[in-house]
């Protein structure tokens, strides 16, 4: 494992299943971040966690839920899809420290049908 | 409410030439400003930054320009390349807490045409 890695790279889901996106870094940064990508919306950040045991809400939270049990994983999950739900979904890692630049994994891409 | 704005969506530039890429943002909190670039199918990779003290910040052929009066700032690549076609998003961050959450804006497709 090299940076960040998220899995799976890409996935349809059927309205109302359950699906986790997976996130792994070996960087041993501290803080960590999900966003998703939106075509004329950019990147908004989901939920973030400052260290391991910790986690907050971004500025598009709702139907997410994050959790952070060690330094190296940040899953994401969505308890029951809805097609708005569609989009790209990032991961990114950073040190922790302010003005620290965030490094982003290669994304996922799901839709919800 | 759009905090972060990249107001041109899109740009066609020739190769050589220089590329102008411009953000607005509104929140005069901002303390510290990112570039990052992204290909297709890949995830955004870190270009530039520049914090609210400085006014220009160099790394080779990119320069960020922060106008904190203006609450604006421009990406200037030069001399522009084919390789740097792709979309580049530009970002912000508040002071405040362990972790600099940043808010990105729209982001602007650049074309570099040979």
């Amino acid at each position: 494992i090299a940076g960040i890695t998220q899995a799976p790279t890409s996935q349809i889901l059927a309205a109302g299943r359950r699906m986790t996106l997976r996130c792994t870094q070996d960087m041993r940064h501290n803080a960590m971040y999900w966003y998703r990508q939106d075509l004329g919306l950019g990147l908004r950040l989901i939920h973030y966690s400052n260290t391991a045991g910790t986690t907050g809400k971004g500025e598009v939270p709702d139907g997410y839920s994050v959790s952070r049990a060690n330094t190296d994983d940040f899953p994401l999950t969505l308890a029951s899809a809805v097609p708005s739900q569609t989009s790209v979904y990032f991961c990114a890692t950073s040190r922790g420290n302010l003005n620290n630049e965030q490094f982003f994994g290669p994304g996922t891409r799901l839709t919800v049908l | 409410d759009q905090q972060v704005k990249q107001n041109s969506p899109s740009l066609s530039v020739q190769e050589g030439r220089i590329s102008i890429l411009n953000c607005d943002y509104t929140n005069s909190m901002f303390d510290y400003f990112l570039w990052y670039k992204k290909y297709p199918a890949e995830g955004p990779t870190f270009l530039i930054s520049i914090s609210s003290i400085k006014d220009k910040n160099e790394d080779g052929r990119f320069t960020v320009f922060l106008n904190k009066s203006a609450k604006h700032l421009s990406l200037h690549i030069v001399p522009s390349q084919p390789g740097d076609s792709a979309v580049y998003f530009c970002a912000a961050s508040a002071p405040g807490g362990a972790t600099n959450k940043l808010i990105f804006g729209t982001g602007t497709l650049l074309a570099v045409q040979p």
